[in-house]
């Protein structure tokens, strides 16, 4: 079966320009998740979707970033403005449902803020 | 909130020795246990899982792990490890009755010895 789809694989901005990362789930994967994956550390949870309504964004710093999955099937991250700080990888996963065990991740975007 | 500790950042092991990457966690409630793997410039791969049962769990590539709840940990263990099982390995837990976010250790490297 085809994996998550991701891209851009890399991409590097100045601080305070925007950004956008793309996702496609594994099809059939009602639940989306993005994940933040700062060097040296695990990934941490940005958002996660269940067909296209949110269902945990706690963590998703709301001033700058924002998610939609408008169509319950592939989903955008935006960040706007970007900090130093947002240097990171996004990782964005999928499962069947929103307490499947099992999430299958995409490759990630690594992005650099200058 | 439910959080993982892997207390060692890299783990050096020759190859057709046993390998073991160790894990300890912590939840309110009964917790649900997972591996990831991580090879260079891919996304996170399931390994295996515990949810409930026998506390000795068996997964992909070899690898097994051992849930003790006294001892609150699920360390991940290989009997004999190859070279190809370098790579940055992931805990993760998930509380059974709270929320379904997924909480990630900062992860092991594993450098497998020729």
């Amino acid at each position: 079966e085809a994996g998550v789809a991701q891209s851009p694989r890399y991409k590097i901005i100045e601080k305070r320009q925007s950004v956008a990362f793309w996702c496609n789930p594994i099809s059939g994967h009602a639940t989306l998740y993005w994940y933040q994956q700062i060097l040296g550390q695990g990934p941490k949870l940005l958002i996660q979707f269940q067909n296209n309504g949110v269902v945990d964004d706690s963590q998703l710093p709301k001033d700058r970033f924002s998610a939609e999955r408008l169509k319950g099937v592939d989903s955008t991250l935006k960040i706007q403005p970007a900090k130093l700080e947002d240097s990171a990888v996004y990782l964005c996963a999928s499962s069947l449902g929103p307490t499947n065990e099992k999430l299958f991740f995409g490759s990630g975007t690594q992005l650099s803020v200058l | 909130a439910q959080s993982v500790a892997q207390p060692e950042d890299q783990v050096n092991v020759a190859e057709g020795n046993p390998l073991t990457v160790k894990c300890t966690y912590s939840v309110s409630g009964n917790p649900y246990l997972f591996w990831y793997v991580q090879y260079p410039n891919r996304g996170l791969q399931f390994l295996l899982k515990y949810i409930t049962g026998d506390n000795l769990v068996k997964g992909s590539y070899g690898f097994e792990a051992e849930f003790n709840k006294s001892q609150t940990s699920f360390h991940l263990k290989k009997p004999s490890a190859l070279v190809s099982d370098s790579a940055l390995y992931f805990c993760a837990v998930r509380d059974q009755g709270g929320n379904n976010r997924l909480a990630f250790g900062k992860g092991n490297q594993v450098v497998v010895i020729p």
